[in-house]
Protein backbone atom coordinates (compact mmCIF):
# COMPACT_ATOMS: atom_id res chain seq x y z
CA UNK A 1 0.00 0.00 0.00
CA UNK A 2 1.01 3.76 -0.69
CA UNK A 3 1.88 5.43 1.97
CA UNK A 4 2.48 8.94 0.07
CA UNK A 5 0.08 10.13 -2.76
CA UNK A 6 1.21 13.16 -5.20
CA UNK A 7 -1.03 15.54 -6.72
CA UNK A 8 -1.45 16.44 -9.37
CA UNK A 9 0.43 13.81 -11.69
CA UNK A 10 1.59 16.53 -13.53
CA UNK A 11 1.98 19.69 -14.15
CA UNK A 12 2.96 21.85 -16.72
CA UNK A 13 3.84 25.71 -16.17
CA UNK A 14 6.21 28.49 -18.05
CA UNK A 15 9.68 29.04 -16.87
CA UNK A 16 9.46 31.95 -14.21
CA UNK A 17 5.80 30.32 -12.58
CA UNK A 18 5.70 28.59 -9.23
CA UNK A 19 5.66 24.80 -9.34
CA UNK A 20 3.55 23.34 -6.20
CA UNK A 21 3.20 19.80 -5.61
CA UNK A 22 1.44 17.82 -3.03
CA UNK A 23 1.85 14.76 -0.95
CA UNK A 24 -1.08 13.24 1.44
CA UNK A 25 -0.29 10.68 3.76
CA UNK A 26 -2.13 7.85 5.63
CA UNK A 27 -0.53 7.40 9.05
CA UNK A 28 1.71 8.58 11.74
CA UNK A 29 5.34 9.99 10.43
CA UNK A 30 8.71 10.47 11.61
CA UNK A 31 9.77 12.71 9.07
CA UNK A 32 9.02 13.60 5.14
CA UNK A 33 11.55 13.81 2.35
CA UNK A 34 11.37 15.06 -1.44
CA UNK A 35 13.32 13.41 -4.38
CA UNK A 36 13.66 14.47 -7.69
CA UNK A 37 14.26 12.32 -10.83
CA UNK A 38 15.54 13.18 -14.21
CA UNK A 39 14.19 11.01 -17.10
CA UNK A 40 16.57 8.20 -17.31
CA UNK A 41 18.57 8.69 -13.61
CA UNK A 42 17.94 7.62 -10.04
CA UNK A 43 16.06 10.13 -7.68
CA UNK A 44 18.06 13.11 -6.09
CA UNK A 45 17.08 13.56 -2.16
CA UNK A 46 16.25 17.62 -1.81
CA UNK A 47 14.78 18.13 1.23
CA UNK A 48 13.57 16.45 4.75
CA UNK A 49 11.40 17.71 6.98
CA UNK A 50 10.67 16.53 10.45
CA UNK A 51 7.34 15.57 12.10
CA UNK A 52 7.95 18.19 14.36
CA UNK A 53 8.94 20.93 11.82
CA UNK A 54 5.97 22.81 9.92
CA UNK A 55 8.12 24.79 7.07
CA UNK A 56 11.57 24.23 5.89
CA UNK A 57 13.38 26.13 2.65
CA UNK A 58 16.16 25.05 0.55
CA UNK A 59 17.12 27.72 -2.12
CA UNK A 60 14.39 27.87 -4.42
CA UNK A 61 12.61 25.18 -2.42
CA UNK A 62 10.37 25.25 0.26
CA UNK A 63 8.01 23.07 2.04
CA UNK A 64 5.51 22.37 4.41
CA UNK A 65 3.92 19.85 6.67
CA UNK A 66 0.98 19.67 7.96
CA UNK A 67 1.01 16.45 10.57
CA UNK A 68 -2.97 17.10 11.61
CA UNK A 69 -3.81 16.93 7.92
CA UNK A 70 -1.17 14.31 7.32
CA UNK A 71 -0.26 16.30 3.87
CA UNK A 72 3.00 18.17 2.61
CA UNK A 73 3.75 20.24 -0.13
CA UNK A 74 6.61 21.26 -2.47
CA UNK A 75 6.55 24.91 -3.62
CA UNK A 76 9.71 25.56 -6.46
CA UNK A 77 9.37 29.52 -6.91
CA UNK A 78 10.71 30.91 -10.25
CA UNK A 79 11.06 27.78 -11.88
CA UNK A 80 13.32 26.47 -14.74
CA UNK A 81 13.42 24.59 -17.62
CA UNK A 82 16.14 22.41 -15.83
CA UNK A 83 13.54 21.75 -13.24
CA UNK A 84 11.82 19.91 -15.53
CA UNK A 85 11.58 16.25 -13.57
CA UNK A 86 9.30 14.00 -11.53
CA UNK A 87 9.38 14.54 -8.29
CA UNK A 88 8.20 12.27 -5.08
CA UNK A 89 7.64 12.55 -1.44
CA UNK A 90 8.73 9.40 0.76
CA UNK A 91 7.59 9.01 4.25
CA UNK A 92 9.06 7.38 7.34
CA UNK A 93 6.62 5.49 9.21
CA UNK A 94 6.70 6.27 12.84
CA UNK A 95 5.11 2.94 13.38
CA UNK A 96 6.65 0.01 11.01
CA UNK A 97 9.84 2.35 10.05
CA UNK A 98 9.60 2.07 6.70
CA UNK A 99 10.47 4.67 3.68
CA UNK A 100 7.25 4.40 1.72
CA UNK A 101 7.56 6.30 -1.61
CA UNK A 102 4.73 8.23 -3.45
CA UNK A 103 3.83 8.02 -7.32
CA UNK A 104 5.36 11.21 -8.28
CA UNK A 105 4.75 14.68 -9.98
CA UNK A 106 5.34 15.12 -13.33
CA UNK A 107 6.91 18.79 -13.59
CA UNK A 108 7.31 20.11 -17.04
CA UNK A 109 9.21 23.45 -17.43
CA UNK A 110 8.72 25.33 -20.77
CA UNK A 111 11.16 27.84 -21.76
CA UNK B 1 25.10 9.31 -7.86
CA UNK B 2 27.23 8.92 -4.45
CA UNK B 3 29.87 6.64 -5.86
CA UNK B 4 27.08 3.87 -6.68
CA UNK B 5 27.28 2.17 -9.56
CA UNK B 6 24.66 -0.42 -10.87
CA UNK B 7 25.24 -2.95 -13.96
CA UNK B 8 23.93 -4.00 -15.85
CA UNK B 9 22.52 -0.63 -16.76
CA UNK B 10 20.34 -2.34 -19.73
CA UNK B 11 18.92 -5.85 -20.12
CA UNK B 12 16.73 -7.90 -22.38
CA UNK B 13 15.99 -11.46 -21.26
CA UNK B 14 13.55 -14.09 -21.87
CA UNK B 15 11.19 -15.46 -19.01
CA UNK B 16 12.77 -18.53 -17.06
CA UNK B 17 16.37 -17.40 -17.27
CA UNK B 18 18.30 -16.25 -14.43
CA UNK B 19 18.87 -12.71 -13.83
CA UNK B 20 21.44 -10.94 -11.73
CA UNK B 21 21.78 -7.47 -11.09
CA UNK B 22 24.87 -5.83 -9.11
CA UNK B 23 25.09 -2.72 -6.87
CA UNK B 24 28.32 -1.31 -6.04
CA UNK B 25 29.11 1.15 -4.11
CA UNK B 26 32.69 2.75 -3.10
CA UNK B 27 32.27 4.11 0.41
CA UNK B 28 31.56 1.20 3.14
CA UNK B 29 27.97 2.07 3.74
CA UNK B 30 26.48 -0.10 5.69
CA UNK B 31 22.79 0.01 4.38
CA UNK B 32 21.60 -0.77 0.65
CA UNK B 33 18.17 -1.36 -1.04
CA UNK B 34 16.71 -2.70 -4.28
CA UNK B 35 13.80 -1.13 -5.24
CA UNK B 36 11.56 -1.53 -8.17
CA UNK B 37 9.95 1.40 -9.94
CA UNK B 38 6.74 1.02 -12.19
CA UNK B 39 4.33 3.38 -13.52
CA UNK B 40 1.51 3.81 -11.26
CA UNK B 41 3.49 2.56 -8.68
CA UNK B 42 6.22 4.55 -7.63
CA UNK B 43 8.98 2.65 -5.94
CA UNK B 44 8.80 -0.34 -3.79
CA UNK B 45 11.13 -2.07 -1.52
CA UNK B 46 12.57 -5.24 -2.76
CA UNK B 47 15.28 -6.14 -0.26
CA UNK B 48 17.41 -4.47 1.87
CA UNK B 49 21.41 -5.38 3.46
CA UNK B 50 22.24 -3.55 6.76
CA UNK B 51 25.91 -4.86 6.93
CA UNK B 52 27.66 -8.17 5.18
CA UNK B 53 25.33 -11.18 4.63
CA UNK B 54 22.57 -9.46 7.13
CA UNK B 55 19.69 -8.86 4.80
CA UNK B 56 15.87 -8.45 4.87
CA UNK B 57 12.73 -9.03 2.86
CA UNK B 58 11.02 -5.70 1.62
CA UNK B 59 7.61 -5.14 0.50
CA UNK B 60 7.68 -7.00 -3.07
CA UNK B 61 10.28 -9.65 -2.83
CA UNK B 62 8.41 -12.79 -3.86
CA UNK B 63 10.85 -13.92 -7.07
CA UNK B 64 13.92 -12.05 -6.04
CA UNK B 65 16.83 -13.09 -3.71
CA UNK B 66 19.87 -11.21 -2.70
CA UNK B 67 23.11 -11.46 -1.07
CA UNK B 68 25.78 -9.59 0.01
CA UNK B 69 28.89 -10.84 0.74
CA UNK B 70 30.95 -7.65 0.79
CA UNK B 71 30.64 -4.26 1.74
CA UNK B 72 30.56 -2.73 -1.05
CA UNK B 73 28.62 -5.08 -3.72
CA UNK B 74 24.93 -5.59 -3.19
CA UNK B 75 23.50 -8.72 -5.43
CA UNK B 76 19.79 -9.07 -6.95
CA UNK B 77 19.01 -12.49 -8.05
CA UNK B 78 15.70 -13.02 -10.26
CA UNK B 79 15.68 -17.07 -10.28
CA UNK B 80 13.51 -17.38 -13.07
CA UNK B 81 12.43 -14.17 -14.74
CA UNK B 82 8.60 -13.39 -15.99
CA UNK B 83 7.49 -10.59 -17.51
CA UNK B 84 5.98 -8.76 -14.71
CA UNK B 85 9.55 -8.19 -13.46
CA UNK B 86 10.00 -6.29 -16.43
CA UNK B 87 10.68 -3.06 -14.37
CA UNK B 88 13.74 -0.43 -13.88
CA UNK B 89 15.82 -1.66 -10.87
CA UNK B 90 17.06 1.01 -8.43
CA UNK B 91 19.69 0.48 -6.08
CA UNK B 92 20.06 3.31 -2.80
CA UNK B 93 22.44 3.69 0.13
CA UNK B 94 21.70 5.54 3.53
CA UNK B 95 24.69 6.70 4.67
CA UNK B 96 23.93 5.68 8.40
CA UNK B 97 21.17 5.89 10.77
CA UNK B 98 21.33 9.00 11.93
CA UNK B 99 19.76 9.90 8.36
CA UNK B 100 17.28 9.19 6.78
CA UNK B 101 18.88 10.31 3.17
CA UNK B 102 19.02 7.30 1.03
CA UNK B 103 21.50 7.85 -2.34
CA UNK B 104 20.35 6.26 -5.51
CA UNK B 105 22.08 4.27 -8.36
CA UNK B 106 21.80 4.93 -11.89
CA UNK B 107 19.27 2.42 -12.39
CA UNK B 108 19.01 -0.93 -14.67
CA UNK B 109 16.64 -1.17 -17.35
CA UNK B 110 15.63 -4.98 -17.11
CA UNK B 111 12.93 -6.07 -20.06
CA UNK B 112 11.64 -9.52 -19.48
CA UNK B 113 10.59 -11.24 -22.82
Amino acid sequence: SQQGEEDPQALSIQEGENATMNCSYKTSINNLQWYRQNSGRGLVHLILIRSNEREKHSGRLRVTLDTSKKSSSLLITASRAADTASYFCATRSSNTGKLIFGQGTTLQVKP
Amino acid sequence: DAGITQSPRHKVTETGTPVTLRCHQTENHRYMYWYRQDPGHGLRLIHYSYGVKDTDKGEVSDGYSVSRSKTEDFLLTLESATSSQTSVYFCAIRPGLRTDTQYFGPGTRLTVL
